[in-house]
């Protein structure tokens, strides 16, 4: 079974650029998340999607960052303008429906310099 | 106050060891409790769930106890590949929303 796939699984880019990182969840699992992942911070949620709705943005930093899911099997996050600050691993997660578990990706390594 | 917070460690053992990590939780409506596990560059992968009755699962024992917000992890005899960062997860009542505690680091030691 084809667990969590993220892509790019690195990104160098510079400053003000654009940033695209995608998602596809396991099939059948209907609640996405993306997370952030810093020494300093730890591992911070972003934003969380149940049935390909948001239900939770709380915890994207500001303006610079969006999220859509245009269907049960895709999700981006994109960053833009993106900033040195913004380096870190991003994860994407999801979770069937009544499950406890959360299955990660391998993450995707941004580096903006 | 961070909504769960973990000693950060790291915990220094060697193989044979016991040990124990610590989490608290700020949410006392919170409803279901986790621990993962991160190895080095790699993504987190649920470890264990935590019950009341508090579980076990081999070398690994989990305790929750809620009067006081406090899960906690035990590691007996412990191995070379428990070396890692342990992650105590907190799940809100409404279900969706999972916060993930800083993670304590673990090495195990020859």
């Amino acid at each position: 079974d084809a667990g969590v796939i993220q892509s790019p699984r690195h990104e160098v880019t510079e400053m003000g650029q654009e940033v695209t990182l995608r998602c596809k969840p396991i099939s059948g699992h209907n609640s996405l998340f993306w997370y952030r992942q810093t020494m300093m911070r730890g591992l911070e949620l972003l934003i969380y999607f149940n049935n390909n709705v948001p239900i939770d943005d709380s915890g994207m930093p500001e303006d610079r960052f969006s999220a859509k899911m245009p269907n049960a099997s895709f999700s981006t996050l994109k960053i833009q303008p993106s900033e040195p600050r913004d380096s870190a691993v991003y994860f994407c997660a999801s979770r069937s429906t009544g499950a406890s578990e959360q299955f990660f990706g391998p993450g995707t390594r941004l580096t903006v310099l | 106050r961070k909504e769960v917070e973990q000693d950060p460690g790291p915990f220094n053992v060697p193989e044979g060891a016991t040990v124990a990590f610590n989490c608290t939780y700020s949410n006392s409506a919170s409803q279901s409790f986790f621990w993962y596990r991160q190895d080095c560059r790699k993504e987190p992968k649920l470890l264990m769930s935590v019950y009341s009755s508090g579980n076990e699962d081999g070398r690994f024992t989990a305790q929750l106890n809620r009067a006081s917000q406090y899960i906690s992890l035990l590691i007996r005899d412990s191995k070379l590949s428990d070396s890692a960062t342990y992650l105590c997860v907190v799940k809100d009542t409404g279900g969706f929303k999972t916060i993930f505690g800083a993670g304590t680091r673990l090495f195990v030691k020859a």
